[in-house]
């Protein structure tokens, strides 16, 4: 089974500070991506990547960078947190460009 | 842009009901349209369709894309306490990403 791991699932940040979201997937998948859901709202794409050191902006990029150094690992960054950006934030992997999307657990940002 | 609009936005049934989940879109070069089952942790997929006219079908669970209307329904037949959850509809456009909907939360009182 594809597993896509987001090693924080809980974190509180005070405003200002940097904040760094982890994502491994061990299924050698080439595609890898970044959602934010709030509610009302849905899931909303931040970035994504198609290959290593590779980025593409999604539909909310402002305040967020990512970094796509090895192919198993995707990680987003805050580089200043904002109390706007406390969400819910998914990673998601998938194997083809037509594939289904494997979702992480999430992880839950409270920026205060 | 992209648009999926997913109606209703909640819905609460008792078990044992059918209920029927609509997604309509608008999409540039429509590639395919993906449900997923959202409970209190990651989204699982559910289907994905391609092909106007085909249903899937998992179980209780089946789909059915009319891609000259551009709407998708999703219908759970013999609903149980188990199918409450968030129910999201995407679509893949040219470029490839999945543009979500709002998604339905669905309820099934015991």
């Amino acid at each position: 089974d594809v597993k896509v791991t987001q090693s924080s699932r809980y974190l509180v940040k005070r405003t200002g500070e940097k904040v760094f979201l982890e994502c491994v997937q061990d299924m050698d998948h080439e595609n890898m991506f970044w959602y934010r859901q709030d509610p009302g709202l849905g899931l909303r794409l931040i970035y994504f990547s198609y290959d290593v050191k590779m980025k593409e902006k999604g539909d909310i990029p402002e305040g967020y960078s990512v970094s796509r150094e090895k192919k198993e690992r995707f990680s987003l960054i805050l580089e200043s947190a904002s109390t706007n950006q406390t969400s819910m934030y998914l990673c998601a992997s998938s194997g083809g460009l037509g594939g289904e999307l494997f979702f992480g657990e999430g992880s839950r940002l409270t920026v205060l | 842009e992209d648009k999926v609009v997913q109606s209703p936005l909640s819905l609460v049934v008792h078990e044992g009901d059918t209920v029927t989940l609509n997604c309509s879109y608008e999409v540039t070069n429509f590639r395919s349209l993906l449900w997923y089952k959202q409970e209190k942790k990651a989204p699982t997929f559910l289907f994905m369709l391609t092909s106007s006219g085909i249903e899937k079908k998992s179980g209780r669970l089946s789909s059915i894309l009319d891609k000259k209307e551009l709407f998708s329904i999703l219908n759970i037949t013999a609903t149980q306490t188990g199918d409450s959850a968030v129910y999201l509809c995407a679509v893949r456009g040219s470029n490839y990403k999945l543009t979500f909907g709002k998604g339905t939360l669905l309820t099934v009182n015991p």
